[in-house]
């Protein structure tokens, strides 16, 4: 099975702080994303990377940056972590499409509390 | 924004069909049909997915009507345990990725 890890289940930040949530899979994927999930807003998608130390813009980049320096790794950087990027995050992620688009796989996501 | 439309939530008693629907009518010819679903405080869980033909694995039947402006996700006998948010998104092969564009979904409630 496809197994998605993330550092972290919960973790809370103050304002200002730099932070790193980490994400890890198993299975040789190429592409890796980062979601977040807010009530109200379903997930939007911040960043995405289709190979290793490349990286594109999601919907919502401003206030995030990622790193990929290998590829079962995927790194989301908050540089100052403010209230309002208090969320679930969630990692995913999938083989390259071929014939058809590939699934995404999902990790447990982290709750980010930023006070 | 997404590209489908799906009713916010609907209840099932348990060990009956559950019947999700949901209306794509702007899909073009090359995009898929995916569901995934969320089971709460967890990430989403990828279903099934179609193109034209009705599609069947050991979770769910996916049914997509001839002009593919919409379709159904049947989960046949439904337990407690698919309680859940479920999700319906169209989608294109992409050579970069390939985002997934998440509705609102529809809160399944399955019933004793």
């Amino acid at each position: 099975d496809v197994k998605v890890t993330q550092s972290s289940r919960y973790l809370v930040k103050r304002t200002g702080e730099k932070v790193f949530l980490e994400c890890v899979q198993d299975m040789d994927h190429e592409n890796m994303f980062w979601y977040r999930q807010d009530p109200g807003l379903g997930l939007r998608l911040i960043y995405f990377s289709y190979d290793v130390k490349m990286k594109e813009k999601g919907d919502i980049p401003e206030g995030y940056s990622v790193s990929r320096e290998k590829k079962e790794r995927f790194s989301l950087i908050l540089e100052s972590a403010s209230t309002n990027q208090t969320s679930m995050y969630l990692c995913a992620s999938s083989l390259t499409d071929r014939d058809r688009p590939a699934e995404q796989y999902f990790g447990p996501g982290t709750r980010l509390t930023v006070t | 924004d997404a590209k489908t439309t799906q009713p916010p939530s609907m209840d099932c008693a348990e060990g009956r069909a559950a019947n999700l629907p949901c209306n794509h009518s702007t899909i073009s010819g090359n995009e898929y049909v995916y569901w995934y679903r969320q089971i709460h405080s967890q990430g989403p869980q990828y279903i099934i997915h179609g193109l034209k033909n009705n599609e069947t694995n050991e979770m769910a039947s996916l049914i997509i009507t001839e002009d593919r402006k919409s379709s159904t996700l049947i989960l046949p006998h439904a337990t407690l345990r698919d309680t859940a948010v479920y999700y319906c998104i169209v989608r294109v092969v992409s050579n970069q990725g390939g985002k997934l564009i998440f509705g609102q979904g529809t809160e399944l409630s399955v019933k004793p």
